[in-house]
C-alpha cells in the first residue's frame, strides 16, 4: 500500500495570503488528522476528520480550517497568514476513528511566511 | 484538556548502553500510549504503543512501561546503536469522544555516541 502522501511538500507566503494544503491518506484510512510541528511548540494536534465529519478540533484560531472528501483526503487551509504560521504540517492517517489506533504520519509539508 | 510531560528534553548515551525516556499524562481518561520516533527531515514513526490495560509490552529492544495510577509510562531502549538517535515523542490519546486526537509530549533528542 502506498504510504500517506502531502501536497505540497513545500511552500512560501507572504503574511496576508491563504493557503491550501492537501492529504492523501493510505487506501481504506478513514481518519485524517492535521498536526502544526514547530520547534517551540512541538506537535499540536488541529483536527481531525472522519468521514467528512470534524471530530474533533485543537486550540487554533478560526483561521485554520479544513474538509474531507468522500474519498478520505482531505485539505486543510489557514487564511490572513501571520509569520508565526511557519511550520511544518504534518497529516496523518488511520484506518477507524476510535482512540488506540495506529496513525500514520505523511512526510509533511513545509510552510514558511514570509 | 490533556497535557503531556515529557523527560528529559536531551540525552546523550554510549553505543551499547539503555536509555530512558519519560512521560507523565494528566487525564486519567487517557487509554492509549504511542511513542514516535522522527529521524532529522523525516516523518514520525510509530516505535511501540501501549495500551491501558496493559502494564508492559516489549519489541527487541524497546519496552513501554505503564503506571496508570501514577498517570506515568516510559520508553526503555536497551542496546543502543548510532542509528537509534533521533528525537523521541511520546504521546496520549482517550477513548470515548477523543477520536484519533493525540497529544504529544515535547520531544527527547536522544544521541547515541561510539
Amino acid at each position: 500500500k502506498a504510504g500517506v502522501t502531502q501536497t505540497p511538500r513545500y511552500l512560501i507566503k507572504t503574511r496576508g495570503q491563504q493557503v491550501t494544503l492537501s492529504c492523501s491518506p493510505i487506501s481504506g484510512h478513514r481518519s485524517v488528522s492535521w498536526y502544526q510541528q514547530t520547534p517551540g511548540q512541538g506537535l499540536q494536534f488541529l483536527f481531525e476528520y472522519f468521514s467528512e465529519t470534524q471530530r474533533n478540533k485543537g486550540n487554533f484560531p478560526g483561521r485554520f480550517s479544513g474538509r474531507q472528501f468522500s474519498n478520505s483526503r482531505s485539505e486543510m487551509n489557514v487564511s490572513t497568514l501571520e509569520l508565526g504560521d511557519s511550520a511544518l504540517y504534518l497529516c496523518a492517517s488511520s484506518p477507524r476513528g476510535e482512540s488506540g489506533n495506529e496513525q500514520f504520519f505523511g512526510p509533511g509539508t513545509r510552510l514558511t511566511v514570509l | 484538556g490533556e497535557n503531556v510531560e515529557q523527560h528529559p528534553s536531551t540525552l546523550s548515551v554510549q553505543e551499547g548502553d539503555s536509555a530512558v525516556i519519560k512521560c507523565t499524562y494528566s487525564d486519567s481518561a487517557s487509554n492509549y500510549f504511542p511513542w514516535y520516533k522522527q529521524e532529522l527531515g523525516k516523518r514520525p514513526q510509530l516505535i511501540i504503543d501501549i495500551r491501558s490495560n496493559v502494564g508492559e509490552k516489549k519489541d527487541q529492544r524497546i519496552a513501554v512501561t505503564l503506571n496508570k495510577t501514577a498517570k506515568h509510562f516510559s520508553l526503555h531502549i536497551t542496546e543502543t546503536q548510532p542509528e537509534d538517535s533521533a528525537v523521541y515523542f511520546c504521546a496520549a490519546s482517550k477513548g470515548t469522544g477523543g477520536g484519533n486526537k493525540l497529544t504529544f509530549g515535547t520531544g527527547t533528542q536522544l544521541k547515541v555516541e561510539l
